[in-house]
């Protein structure tokens, strides 16, 4: 297994336009996480999955975006009507589910997005 | 509502120098910490997890200390090299009921010039 991939790599859309990325987690891992990171910041914690279920969304996670893990494996995640606001780096990680002060998550190579 | 801070927000040491970078967070009832490192325009790459009962974890040339009560955690790199430029977060781990989310740092960006 080669880790957390995501897809693309690179994205420049106009503002309006609508956008969706992929996360493929590392193969045994039944959470997914998805996560912000704006320049100079940290990331920023936006939604988690556990299986197909998602289980939280953070107040970050306007009703223009939306995620989705249909078969509790990748996961999409799709930004409506795109705003300059919304240029970022997003970062997909994958953890299992052992104990909470055990879990490590993995993270993807990110998915940086550019909107003009 | 949980707040990490990380000092300095940038380093420069020459080659071989030892350095300690060091993360503060407000909430101290956190499940773990987890030191990752980012190169430029890149994802995180995992170096420790220090589980909230544990003081240290030591991987290689790297050393993270943990100290929940005061809300402090420190990462030691030993006779740094180039290869260490990069920028180093630290995240604690939050309850969200059934899983973990991460809270980051801002990050402190390493340069390590020979």
């Amino acid at each position: 297994d080669t880790g957390v991939s995501q897809d693309p790599r690179h994205k420049i859309t106009k503002r309006g336009q609508n956008v969706t990325f992929r996360c493929d987690p590392i193969s045994e891992h039944n959470r997914l996480y998805w996560y912000r990171q704006t320049l100079g910041q940290g990331p920023e914690f936006l939604t988690y999955f556990q299986n197909e279920a998602q289980l939280e969304k953070s107040r970050l996670l306007s009703d223009r975006f939306s995620a989705e893990r249909p078969k509790g494996s990748f996961s999409t995640l799709e930004i409506q009507r795109t705003e300059q606001g919304d240029s970022a780096m997003y970062l997909c990680a994958s953890s299992y589910s052992g104990t909470l002060v055990q879990e490590t998550q993995y993270f993807g190579p990110g998915t940086r997005l550019l909107v003009l | 509502k949980q707040e990490v801070t990380q000092i300095p927000a940038a380093l420069s040491v020459p080659e071989g120098e030892n350095l300690v970078l060091n993360c503060s967070f407000t909430d101290s009832a956190i499940y773990n910490l987890q030191w990752f490192r980012q190169d430029p325009g890149k994802g995180l790459t995992s170096l420790l997890l220090i589980q909230s009962s544990q003081r240290e974890q030591t991987s290689g040339r790297l050393n993270a200390s943990l100290d929940k009560s005061s809300g402090r955690s420190t990462l030691y790199i030993a006779a740094s090299q180039p290869g260490d430029s990069a920028t180093y977060l630290c995240a604690v781990h939050l309850s969200t009921g059934t899983a973990s989310k991460l809270t980051f740092g801002t990050g402190t960006r390493l340069q390590v010039t020979l």
